[in-house]
């Protein structure tokens, strides 16, 4: 069965401190894979994806094959970035997005 | 471009009656897929529809149902409804040019089962 996993609920990391969230997925093929962001009162949003490999806001997203994972990283997290994180692999060639169960990210000064 | 629009933005129902929410999609974007997003279970997905066709469905009950009419816009139809059917009601347009399409989100449609 296709999965994603994001482990970590919870994340709370102090501001100019490095942050990774986790996410491994068990797809076959060669799916695509995305970050989404949600802040607070605002709407769902896409944050980067595998196939551009861009930095959005500081953040980078390694997909490693090897390991299935695709982990977000940011090495100076910033207060800005306390929201909910979504890690969404989509299997090649289908237009469904799966979603992790997401993880809420707190940033303090 | 106006964003992703969803009506109503709550709705409170009590158990056994039905809803339908409604979702206008970005000018010009052909895909539109519905998610319920609730805490214990995150955001899952019901199901797509591009052209008036239903593509793609989740693994719900078939009290969901949906439906897209010619001009994109889409509706989504809740039947006999159960209080673990409160949760925000997501709708998400895209292109769909090429493989890398991205999915705009609406704000949600809050629904409320009593």
């Amino acid at each position: 069965a296709q999965r994603v996993t994001q482990p970590e609920k919870l994340l709370s990391v102090f501001k100019g401190a490095p942050v990774e969230l986790k996410c491994n997925y068990s797809y076959s093929g060669s799916p695509e894979l995305f970050w989404y962001v949600q802040y607070s009162r605002q709407r769902l949003q896409l944050l980067l994806r595998h196939i551009s490999r861009e930095s959005i806001k500081g953040f980078t997203a390694d997909l490693n094959k090897g390991e299935t994972s695709f982990h977000l990283k940011k090495p100076f997290a910033q207060e800005e970035d306390s929201a909910m994180y979504y890690c969404a692999p989509k299997r090649g060639g289908y237009y469904k997005l799966s979603f992790g169960a997401g993880t809420t990210v707190t940033v303090r000064a | 471009k106006a964003g992703v629009t969803q009506t109503p933005r709550y709705l409170i129902k009590t158990r056994g009656q039905q809803v339908t929410l409604s979702c206008s999609p970005i000018s010009g974007h052909r895909s539109v897929s519905w998610y319920q997003q609730t805490p214990g279970q995150g955001l899952q997905f019901l199901f797509e529809y591009f052209s008036e066709t239903q593509r793609n469905k989740g693994n719900f009950p078939g009290r969901f149902s949906g439906r897209q009419f010619s001009n994109s816009r889409s509706e989504m139809n809740v039947s006999t409804l159960e209080l673990g059917d409160s949760a925000l009601y997501l709708c998400a347009s895209s292109f769909l040019r090429g493989r890398d399409n991205e999915q705009f989100f609406g704000p949600g449609t809050r629904l409320t089962v009593l």
